[in-house]
Parts: structure tokens; C-alpha cells; sequence
């Protein structure tokens, strides 16, 4: 099976940082790759997929990048709705798996 | 509009069955594969298991393979996720969730809380 690995957790930040959160695959994923924010008492909702594409109606300070096994989300910009915990999730035709996490908090 | 509305909340003891639903609306319901996704207390999300109602083709996860099992009801639009003995170590929420057409999981169903006393 495929693992994913995220770092850091946890990320300590302020507002208007540019935050960075690396999500690395135990094999090469491609590009099948989303990035999800969840915040506690909530569903996930889809930020990125396909490692790069931007979910409609998510702000543009969100980016993804990467290909293979290695990929990061960057938040440009850090606002205070954007405390949160992010996770990857590797998916294809007959598993979907998530990375640990990674909770970006108040410096 | 597409909705995921998962069943309620149970309590239940070790040992008890429970089977928990995720009525769909707003889409092709057999069209689109429907996961599950289990949140234990404090922790990370872990994918269960996926269904495509089409043709009701079902994937485990290895590490739940056995231990649940998923199914689907075309004619009300509805996807399942059973126990047939609980375990303590059970209790969690679980999350329904639509899979897109490239695969990333766009809509989630609210959540179910099972709590399972030992």
C-alpha cells in the first residue's frame, strides 16, 4: 500500500505568513494527489485536487504543486480562517489514502 | 444541489451490530463512487472503503477489509456501512463522501458519532 507522509505537524504561524505543508508518497502518485482543510467539529472540505487545481469557490492565497512523491500546499498569505488541519490524500481507481495531518496554529 | 445526509448518532455496547446510512441527492447516485471515512477521537482521517452503487464494485481498505461492511441501495439512494459485533475501539465518526470525476472526494456527508461502551 501506498503511505503518506506529512510534515510539519504541528505548524505554528501568524497571520500573513506564507505557509508552506509538504506531503511526501512512499511511491510515485503521479498527479492523483488532493489537499483538504478540516476544521474541528466539521467534514473536510476539498481545497486542491489532481496536485495543482484550484476547487472552485477556494480562495487563490491556496496552491498546490508537486508530481511523483513529493508535493506541497502553500497558503500565501495566512488569514485567520485558515486555522485549520490539512490533510493529503492519495487517490486512484481502488484506494483513497490520507496523510496524518498537519494542524497550522497560533504562534 | 448535491447533499450526503448521514444517519444519527448511536450509542451502543461491545459485541451489538449497527449499521449507519448516507442518503444521496442532487446527482447520478450510481454513477459516482461513495467512500467512507473513519475519525477517531483527537485523530486523523482513514479511508474505509469505497462502493460504486452502478454496479455495487466494493474496495477495502486492508486495515478494515473483514471488519465492516459496505453496501448500497440503488432504489432510495443510499449507502451503508455495517458492524456486526462492535468493538470499544469503534467509536469515532464516520463520514460519507462523494468521489468526483477525477477522483478527489468533493461533497461529505455531516458525520455520524457511534460510541461504543465496553
Amino acid at each position: 500500500d501506498i503511505q503518506m507522509t506529512q510534515s510539519p505537524s504541528p505548524l505554528s504561524a501568524s497571520v500573513g505568513d506564507r505557509v508552506t505543508i509538504t506531503c511526501r508518497a512512499s511511491q510515485s502518485v503521479s498527479r492523483w494527489l488532493a489537499w483538504y482543510q478540516q476544521k474541528p467539529g466539521k467534514a473536510p472540505n476539498l481545497l486542491i485536487y489532481k496536485a495543482s487545481s484550484l476547487e472552485s469557490g477556494v480562495p487563490s492565497r491556496f496552491s498546490g504543486s508537486g508530481s511523483g512523491t513529493e508535493f506541497t500546499l502553500t497558503i500565501s498569505s495566512l488569514q485567520p480562517d485558515d486555522f485549520a488541519t490539512y490533510y493529503c490524500q492519495h487517490y486512484n481507481s481502488s484506494s483513497l489514502t490520507f496523510g496524518g495531518g498537519t494542524k497550522v496554529e497560533l504562534k | 444541489e448535491v447533499q450526503l445526509v448521514q444517519s444519527g448518532a448511536e450509542v451502543k455496547k461491545s459485541g451489538e451490530s449497527l449499521k449507519i446510512s448516507c442518503k444521496t441527492s442532487g446527482y447520478s447516485f450510481t454513477t459516482y463512487w461513495i467512500a467512507w471515512v473513519r475519525q477517531m477521537p483527537g485523530k486523523g482521517l482513514e479511508w474505509m472503503g469505497i462502493i460504486y452503487p452502478g454496479d455495487s464494485d466494493i474496495k477495502y481498505s486492508p486495515s478494515f477489509q473483514g471488519q465492516v461492511t459496505i453496501s448500497a441501495d440503488t432504489s432510495i439512494r443510499t449507502a451503508y456501512l455495517q458492524w456486526s459485533s462492535l468493538k470499544a475501539s469503534d467509536t469515532a465518526i464516520y463520514y460519507c463522501a462523494r468521489q468526483g470525476p477525477v477522483g478527489a472526494i468533493g461533497y461529505w456527508g455531516q458525520g455520524t458519532l457511534v460510541t461504543v461502551s465496553s
